[in-house]
Order: structure tokens, then C-alpha cells, then sequence
């Protein structure tokens, strides 16, 4: 699986764009981006996920560049409730007989201030 | 629709006692089920998965095992609890095959003094 890079934590103010870079340069071919967020105390969840240029939903956007080394998980407007971990995976780790394992880095703490 | 339980919610257990965290999953056949441990402050530790009913495959040597007597029951035990034990532990299903959505359950909180 490839090793991915992402800040340890992150401020930002409510009502703004936030931003999160992932950095994956050992990415392969068959593997796809996936963005979770667990909320303290909470288990997390799935937000979205992308092979390339860019993805949309209702929660957040997810651009991805060409080359695909990294990608960029943008959450518009955010509000207090956004404060959470967000974790960056990319692959998905084949154990074998339709087994496949998330592998959960440390993620990006964001913290949203009023 | 699905819906994942797990409990109990909290848990305090002295030293070396036993312990039992049940799931259970509603809506869904034959999933894929996972026990993940995260100590405070630090990431998701996968501990158990299983393909089916009997099966389970662990990914880190400890003092704990899991079982699945049944396709939507998994169920996590230790005979003698350690301090280093104490964390959130979290179950989780997904469908076979890669790129699939994960959901985990609510958790338990164990402390373990």
C-alpha cells in the first residue's frame, strides 16, 4: 500500500474553505483515494473517494492531479460541527477470500474555530 | 438499511479480568467484519477480521481473541485483562471486495485499572 503524508492538524474559521493535502508518491495504478472522518468518541466514516481529477458530493470534493501523488480533500464553509480527524487512504489492502483492509493512518485533526 | 451495535458502551474492569464486547450487524448478509482498537490520542489499530462465520484472522499478537458464532455477530474477549488494554474499541462491516464503503459501529470505551 502506498505510504501516505498528510499534517498533523489544522485551524481554520467557520464559514471558510478548508483544505487538506494528502501526499501518496508511491501510488499505483489500480488504487483509489478515500477520505474518512471520525469525530471524537465516534467511529469513523467514509466521505469520499476518487481516482482522478475530481469528485464532488454533498459533503465535500475531492481533487486529484494528474500525476496522482497527492490529493486534496476541500470542505466548503466549514462550521464547528466540521472539527473531527480526517484520514487520507489510499489502496486497499487484500487479505485474501474477498477480505480487504482499510489502512488508517494518524489523519489531520481539524479544529474549527468560531 | 444496515445498522451496527456494539456493547456495552463504557467499560471499567479491574486487572486481569475477563472480558466480552459483543456486535452485531442488521440488514446485511455475509459481511465482512473487522475489531479495531484506538488507544487515546493515536490511530485505528486493526486487531480481528473475518470472511464468515468461524473465521478469523488476527493482525496483531496480544492477549485477546475474537469469535463469530454467527454471520452478523462478532464478538471480542480476553481471559485476563492488561492496563495497556484500555482503549476505544471499534467493530466494523463492509461487503467482500475492495474499494467498499467501511462502517463502524458506536464503539466501547474500556478502561482497564
Amino acid at each position: 500500500l502506498a505510504k501516505t503524508t498528510q499534517p498533523i492538524s489544522m485551524d481554520s474559521y467557520e464559514g471558510q474553505e478548508v483544505n487538506i493535502t494528502c501526499s501518496h508518491n508511491n501510488i499505483a495504478t489500480n488504487d483509489y483515494i478515500t477520505w474518512y472522518q471520525q469525530f471524537p468518541s465516534q467511529g469513523p466514516r467514509f466521505i469520499i473517494q476518487g481516482y482522478k481529477t475530481k469528485v464532488t458530493n454533498e459533503v465535500a470534493s475531492l481533487f486529484i492531479p494528474a500525476d496522482r501523488k497527492s490529493s486534496t480533500l476541500s470542505l466548503p464553509r466549514v462550521s464547528l460541527s466540521d472539527t473531527a480527524v480526517y484520514y487520507c487512504l489510499v489502496g486497499d489492502k487484500d487479505s485474501g477470500a474477498g477480505s480487504y483492509q482499510l489502512t488508517f493512518g494518524k489523519g489531520t485533526k481539524l479544529s474549527v474555530i468560531p | 438499511s444496515q445498522t451496527i451495535h456494539q456493547w456495552p458502551a463504557t467499560l471499567v474492569q479491574p486487572v486481569g479480568s475477563p472480558l466480552s464486547l459483543e456486535c452485531t450487524v442488521e440488514g446485511t448478509s455475509n459481511p465482512n467484519l473487522y475489531w479495531y482498537r484506538q488507544a487515546a490520542g493515536r490511530g485505528l489499530q486493526l486487531l480481528f477480521y473475518s470472511v464468515g462465520i468461524g473465521q478469523i484472522s488476527s493482525e496483531v499478537p496480544q492477549n485477546l481473541s475474537a469469535s463469530r458464532p454467527q454471520d452478523r455477530q462478532f464478538i471480542l474477549s480476553s481471559k485476563k485483562l492488561l492496563l495497556s488494554d484500555s482503549g476505544f474499541y471499534l467493530c466494523a462491516w463492509r461487503l467482500a471486495g475492495p474499494y467498499n464503503e467501511q462502517f463502524f459501529g458506536p464503539g466501547t470505551r474500556l478502561t482497564v485499572l
